[in-house]
């Protein structure tokens, strides 16, 4: 999975608590994205980061925050889990945003079930 | 709402025969279409991509057809394998949404031996 890990794997979480998913990547991409799959909707962008500090917001952010403090780690954070964010969330990075060199390449995937 | 529109949601086709998925989107200013494959348990990867300067492009046993009038684009895996039992997504992205990819809902495909 082109030098990405996802940690945890797998978590089974309460409604109300907070979760933070960890994203990291080997390959130094500049370009770090998080995705929640569901079924009949593919994949959805959550939030993206073009480099340290700078972030920003896909088409379904809302009850999401996301950090990225170092090149390598990117760390999606549920402030208050709710059952419909329920879902499996995918990371994954990129050398840049344009065209032809915009593959992105996807980690193995956490699965979130929320309680 | 959805940008790009998938069909079928699943399809069943024997060893041997032709797969095809087909997309369509609205955004006139989409200017790159990857095909991504995800097997149970893995995330997505990149299978396929055209450019709308051409209307076909062909990676072995895969190819991408692309029409730019009816703004269709669509996926045919010819002599499918049981091992392209997968599900696909088809994608775009353009200037105007900041080149971030809008996903179809993806396609199961079975390929029975």
């Amino acid at each position: 999975d082109a030098g990405i890990t996802q940690s945890p794997r797998h978590k089974v979480t309460e409604t109300g608590t907070p979760v933070t998913l960890r994203c990291h990547q080997t390959e130094n991409h500049r370009y770090m994205y998080w995705y929640r799959q569901d079924p009949g909707h593919g994949l959805r962008l959550i939030h993206y980061s073009y480099g340290v500090k700078d972030t920003d917001k896909g088409e379904v952010s809302d009850g999401y925050s996301v950090s990225r403090s170092k090149t390598e780690d990117f760390l999606l954070t549920l402030e208050s889990a709710t059952s419909s964010q329920t879902s499996v969330y995918f990371c994954a990075i990129s050398e840049s945003m344009g065209g032809s060199y915009n593959e992105q390449f996807f980690g193995p995937g956490t699965r979130l079930t929320v309680l | 709402q959805q940008q790009v529109k998938q069909s079928p949601q699943s399809l069943i086709v024997q060893k041997g025969g032709i797969s095809i998925i087909n997309c369509a989107y609205e955004n006139t200013a989409f200017d790159y279409f990857p095909w991504y494959q995800q097997f149970p348990g893995k995330g997505p990867a990149l299978l396929i991509a055209i450019r709308p300067d051409v209307s076909e492009k062909k990676e072995g046993r895969f190819t991408i057809s692309f029409n730019k009038s009816a703004k269709q684009f669509s996926l045919h895996i010819m002599d499918s394998q049981p091992g392209d039992s997968a599900t696909y997504f088809c994608a775009a992205s353009g200037d105007s949404n900041d080149y971030k990819l809008s996903f179809g809902a993806g396609t199961t495909v079975t390929v029975r031996a």
